[in-house]
């Protein structure tokens, strides 16, 4: 099985850059997402194949992939982001698998 | 637009079977994509449980593939989850999704069900 690991929690302020990081346990294909969680509410994808912006999602976020490292950038963070981002992994479709959640708090 | 509603008992009890239904409005579930569920325990991460396609093909979790079980009523336009011998660790809400094959992502969620497995 393809495990993903992502640290729990980012501490930020707004206006900050900050990059949230997925690590495979494998290398992988290019079929990655990003996902971000509100409390209360479905996860909303944000980031497909790896790069790939979800249309209507705001321009300051952005992904890229270093090898087995994932990460998803977001340039100027604003109040309404404050919330928890997931990664999935797709390579073992249609058997997929999420990464643990990193939860981005108000430092 | 395509929307997916999750119904089904809130609170089940121990050792017995979590049985889940997802209408689906706005598309057809026989003309094309793979269906599932995912579940997210209180405070904790998401966890794929398993899909149905639109052929009839299914796929589980390798850990709950035991006891797992997901079908689709064509005529109702909706696929249900049966999860049997359930216990408190199967507390969670559950999600019903679509899964796009093209991108390979999750691209519409139920808003989710919490079920709460207790005596």
């Amino acid at each position: 099985d393809i495990q993903m690991t992502q640290s729990p929690t980012v501490s930020a302020s707004v206006g900050d850059r900050v990059t949230i990081t997925c690590r495979a346990s494998q290398g992988l294909n290019n079929y990655f997402a990003w996902y971000q969680q509100k409390p209360g509410k479905a996860p909303k994808l944000l980031i497909y194949s790896v790069s790939s912006l979800e249309s209507g999602v705001p321009s300051r976020f952005s992904g890229s992939r270093s090898g087995t490292d994932f990460t998803l950038t977001i340039t100027s963070l604003q109040p309404e982001d404050f919330a928890s981002y997931y990664c999935l992994q797709a390579d073992s479709f249609p058997s997929l698998s999420f990464g643990g959640g990193t939860k981005v708090e108000i430092k | 637009q395509v929307q997916l509603q999750e119904s089904g008992p809130g609170l089940v009890k121990p050792s017995e079977t979590l049985s889940l239904t997802c209408a689906v409005s706005g598309y057809s579930i026989i003309n094309g994509y793979c269906w599932g569920w995912i579940r997210q325990p209180p405070g904790k991460g998401l966890e794929w449980i398993g899909s149905i396609c639109h052929n009839g093909d299914t796929y589980y979790n390798a850990s709950l593939k035991t006891r797992l079980t997901t079908s689709a009523d064509s005529s109702k336009n909706q696929f249900s989850l049966d999860l049997k011998s359930v216990t408190a660790a199967d507390t969670a809400v559950y999600y019903c999704v679509r899964l796009e094959h093209l991108r390979r992502v999750f691209d519409k969620w139920g808003l989710g069900t919490m079920v709460t497995v207790a005596a």
